[in-house]
């Protein structure tokens, strides 16, 4: 079945500083990924949506500043949070949708947690 | 709007006992379907889809237009399915996105 990696699991950094997440589809070429954050026991929050060689589509209220998403391949997208504060705390999870696919259907990553302290 | 509505946060029944984990969706257009289940300390999986009248797993879920709804169904429920299950429309173009409910958390008692 189709996989997608995310690197890293878990990281921990300073507030201030810039955390990048990568997400790979591994087996799959995908057109479109997605970035997701999770906070406990709660439902999935759609951060942006990521397109191949265009620009990412953020939802309403995500600062596109803030979360700088980069889709250079069909393998790979990759989520930086700038600047990180202790409220950026949280897990992200990624997705992504098979190109040759000829369904809706998403691909998750494993996640990231990100702690900032 | 394109909303998505699973009504039980929690849901709790004891092993053997069947079990309806409820959808209802407002969509424009003939939305694909999905359903997906977290297990503890797992990613986010596909669980079934409408398009292919599949069970996986014992669980059935049946698209009715009319009342917009998309159950998920166990006839007989196992600890094992103890999971979150998150509803999962999909407005049939390639640059949509899935809107996912809230979720329902699902614990089988033994």
């Amino acid at each position: 079945g189709a996989v997608v990696s995310q690197h890293p699991s878990w990281v921990i950094c300073k507030s201030g500083t810039s955390v990048k997440i990568e997400c790979r589809s591994l087996d799959f070429q995908a057109t479109t990924m997605f970035w997701y954050r999770q906070f406990p026991k709660q439902s999935l929050m759609l951060m942006a949506t990521s397109n191949e060689g265009s620009k990412a589509t953020y939802e309403q209220g995500v600062e596109k500043d803030k979360f700088l998403i980069n889709h250079a391949s069909l393998t790979l997208s990759t989520l930086t949070v700038t600047s990180a504060h202790p409220e950026d705390s949280s897990f992200y999870i990624c997705s992504a949708r098979d190109r040759g696919g000829g369904s809706y259907e998403q691909y998750f990553g494993p996640g990231t947690r990100l702690t900032v302290t | 709007a394109q909303r998505v509505t699973q009504p039980e946060k929690l849901l709790s029944v004891f092993k053997g006992a069947p079990v309806e984990l409820k959808c209802n969706y407002s969509y424009s257009g003939s939305p694909e379907l999905f359903w997906y289940v977290q297990y503890s300390r797992q990613r986010l999986q596909l669980l079934l889809r409408h398009i292919s009248r599949e069970s996986i797993k014992g669980f059935t879920a049946d698209l009715n237009k009319g009342e917009t709804s998309f159950h998920l169904k166990k006839p007989f429920a196992q600890e094992e399915d103890s999971a979150m299950y998150y509803c999962a429309p999909h407005r049939g173009t390639n640059a949509g996105k899935s809107t996912f409910g809230d979720g329902t958390t699902l614990t089988v008692k033994p």
